[in-house]
């Protein structure tokens, strides 16, 4: 079974400062990779997906990810970020195939942006 | 509009009374899961279904149980709920094709079992 870790449980930034946050999965089998955001009191939004071909994604609200497999990591960054931005950002693996749904998630990095 | 849909959102039980928290979605979806979000521990899968009628269990199945008996429908029954069961749940679902993976997540349900 897949596991996710993400490695810093609290990120503070200033806004308009670039963020990453890093994020490292167990296996070095295929996988499809995903970012999710949760806003307080809200539910999970997707913010992008890794499924296959460029390594460099980019998804809603500015941000990118890199799949790294030789190092099985999925870096999320954005080079300028809003007080907008604060908020709980989860890592996500699963195994590529049919069984995809066995979504793993990691336990999340809080941003807190700041004037 | 393309939802999930959960209820109730909010539940205060009492430990071993019987309760099921209901979700729907509208996106013909195939996939459909159930998580439990806990602080510090992000969120684990409780079960999983790939289509009608085919469930599996995800990585905290004990207590619970699921059903898809319809493709829209799936929901989550703790048929004797217990305080470590308190958590934040959410429902989700996903497409089949590689261009519609990624779980859509409803609003979440927040159970409270005393």
């Amino acid at each position: 079974a897949q596991s996710v870790t993400q490695l810093d449980s609290q990120v503070p930034v200033f806004e308009e400062a670039p963020v990453e946050l890093r994020c490292n999965y167990s296996s070095s089998v295929s996988v499809y990779l995903f970012w999710y955001v949760q806003y307080p009191n809200q539910g999970l939004q997707l913010l992008l997906k890794y499924l296959s071909g460029s390594t460099l994604v980019k998804g809603i609200n500015g941000f990118e990810a890199e799949f790294n497999k030789s190092q099985t990591s999925f870096h999320l960054r954005k080079p300028s970020v809003h007080i907008s931005d604060t908020a709980e950002y989860f890592c996500a693996v699963s195994d590529r195939g049919d069984s995809w749904g066995k979504l793993q998630f990691g336990a999340g990095t809080q941003v807190v942006v700041t004037p | 509009e393309a939802q999930v849909t959960q209820n109730p959102r909010y539940l205060i039980t009492v430990t071993g009374k019987k309760l099921t928290v209901t979700c729907s979605q509208n996106m013909n979806h195939e996939y459909m899961s159930w998580y439990r979000q806990d602080p510090g521990l992000g969120l684990r899968q409780i079960y999983y279904s790939m289509n009608v009628e085919v469930t599996d269990k995800g990585d905290v199945p004990e207590g619970y149980k699921v059903s898809r008996k319809e493709k829209r429908n799936f929901p989550l029954i703790l048929e004797s709920p217990s305080p470590n069961q308190t958590s934040l749940y959410f429902c989700a679902s996903s497409g089949h094709s590689s261009a519609d993976y990624g779980y859509t997540f409803g609003s979440g349900t927040r159970l409270t079992v005393v």
